[in-house]
């Protein structure tokens, strides 16, 4: 079956341009998570989405950074005014259901460049 | 607060030995979940085994086991007779209640396989 859909695959944008990066995740999956990972280093959690509930934004680096996802499906991470910090790759996940032992299921991840 | 650590950053092998992946974890939770995942050079994640707080039976998959020790608050991974396809960086995640749905993750370690 479909698996985790990121796009872009790859982007390159100029140091203080917005980009928007897209998710869908598995068909039925109610959870939705943004995850960044820095070159090298570990996953860093961003953003949390669960049915109709408010979002965990707790893990989101600063106010230039915003998440949004319609119809309890498709996401998209917005990042404005971008700063060459920004640079990572950017993973989604779903999982089927809220609680703590769902396992996610993550996409290819969209490579995020800033120059 | 929740953390895991993952002291190997990298750690080389050559074909047919075996190798321990060390993941110590630390919550104030009696109740929490702990995984395994895979992020082969292709990138995407790979969920391979959740383990409950409650649940301190070593687990057994192929060529794969895992040894979780509450006591020292452990979930190792092991891998027999490792072969080169098993070269990818490995995390361990934790999630946990007082951490609502955030899972997370270790700073992962880079295992390589050499034939």
């Amino acid at each position: 079956g479909a698996g985790v859909s990121q796009s872009p695959s790859n982007k390159v944008t100029e140091k203080g341009k917005d980009v928007e990066l897209r998710c869908d995740p598995i068909s039925g999956h109610t959870a939705l998570y943004w995850y960044r990972q820095s070159l090298g280093q570990g996953l860093e959690f961003l953003i949390y989405f669960q049915g109709n509930s408010a979002p965990d934004k707790s893990g989101l680096p600063s106010d230039r950074f915003s998440a949004e996802r319609t119809g309890g499906s498709v996401s998209t991470l917005t990042i404005q005014r971008t700063q060459q910090e920004d640079s990572a790759v950017y993973l989604c996940a779903s999982s089927l259901r809220q609680y703590l032992d769902s396992p996610l299921h993550f996409g290819n991840g969209t490579r995020l460049t800033v120059t | 607060a929740q953390k895991v650590t993952q002291a190997q950053t990298e750690i080389s092998v050559v074909e047919k030995e075996d190798v321990t992946l060390d993941c110590v974890y630390e919550t104030r939770d009696t109740t929490y979940y702990l995984f395994w995942y895979k992020q082969p050079p292709s990138g995407e994640l790979v969920f391979l085994i959740r383990r409950n707080s409650f649940d301190e039976q070593n687990e057994i998959s192929g060529r794969y086991s895992w040894n979780f020790q509450k006591s020292t608050s452990s979930f190792n991974f092991t891998i027999t007779a490792s072969q080169v396809v098993d070269s990818a960086v490995y995390f361990c995640a934790l999630s946990s209640g007082n951490a609502g749905n955030m899972l997370t993750f270790g700073g992962g370690t880079r295992l390589m396989v050499k034939p």
